[in-house]
């Protein structure tokens, strides 16, 4: 069965590092997500992507947020200056070229800013 | 925007039944259901995508009402499987999902 998967698993940086995120979404999606979830709380959205554009995004999406699709495949999230508070479960999904948009998450990766 | 969800938590015992309710104080278009265990990704459950739709697979179901604006999900006859904490997700943008806060169940054996 399709899955999405993630990489790193557990990413640890250092404050004020620039971190980037790797997914590759199940391969005949359009739609493709990101999420974040801290220690215990709910999961937020953060951004959506479509045909190679943001559609929509959260407030938690600042100037240091930003995704790419830089190949057919995989679907990136950089964070450019990593503060304490990003610490959190960061979770990627995607979903197929019809509504509604059932989204399938990824394994996640914990990323720890110390 | 952000959709309640109500109990907090549920402690059943295996067997059991339990209720997971969701209300959003604005319309709802759709309705989504996920299921998370500890330190795993959400997994789908299900969509509700108007109202009077009635869903469900194995022993889990949800209704959506959309004059109330509001979804339940019902676990009857519960499964130590069913643990875990339960989303609902409303949609707030052409492809945005605002998750509640999650109720979490534990199934006792």
């Amino acid at each position: 069965e399709p899955e999405v998967t993630q990489t790193p698993s557990h990413q640890v940086t250092q404050m004020g590092q620039e971190v980037i995120l790797r997914c590759v979404p199940i391969s005949n999606h359009l739609y493709f997500y990101w999420y974040r979830q801290i220690l215990g709380q709910k999961v937020e959205f953060l951004v959506s992507f479509y045909n190679n554009e943001i559609s929509e995004k959260s407030e938690i999406f600042d100037d240091q947020f930003s995704v790419e699709r830089p190949d057919g495949s995989n679907f990136t999230l950089k964070i450019r200056s990593t503060k304490l508070e990003d610490s959190a479960m960061y979770f990627c999904a995607s979903s197929g070229d019809r509504q509604p948009y059932e989204q399938y998450f990824g394994p996640g990766t914990r990323l720890t800013v110390t | 925007q952000q959709p309640v969800q109500s109990p907090q938590a549920v402690i059943l015992r295996e067997g059991e039944d339990a209720v997971i309710n969701c209300s959003s104080s604005k319309a709802l278009y759709s309705v989504h259901w996920y299921r998370q265990k500890h330190g795993e990704a959400p997994v789908f459950l299900m969509i509700l995508l108007k109202g009077g739709e009635q869903k469900g697979h194995d022993k889990i179901s949800a209704s959506f009402n959309e004059k109330k604006q509001q979804s339940s999900l019902y676990l009857t006859a519960s499964q130590l499987s069913y643990s875990g904490t339960y989303f609902c997700g409303t949609e707030a943008g052409y492809d945005k999902i605002i998750f509640g806060k999650g109720t979490r169940l534990h199934i006792l054996p």
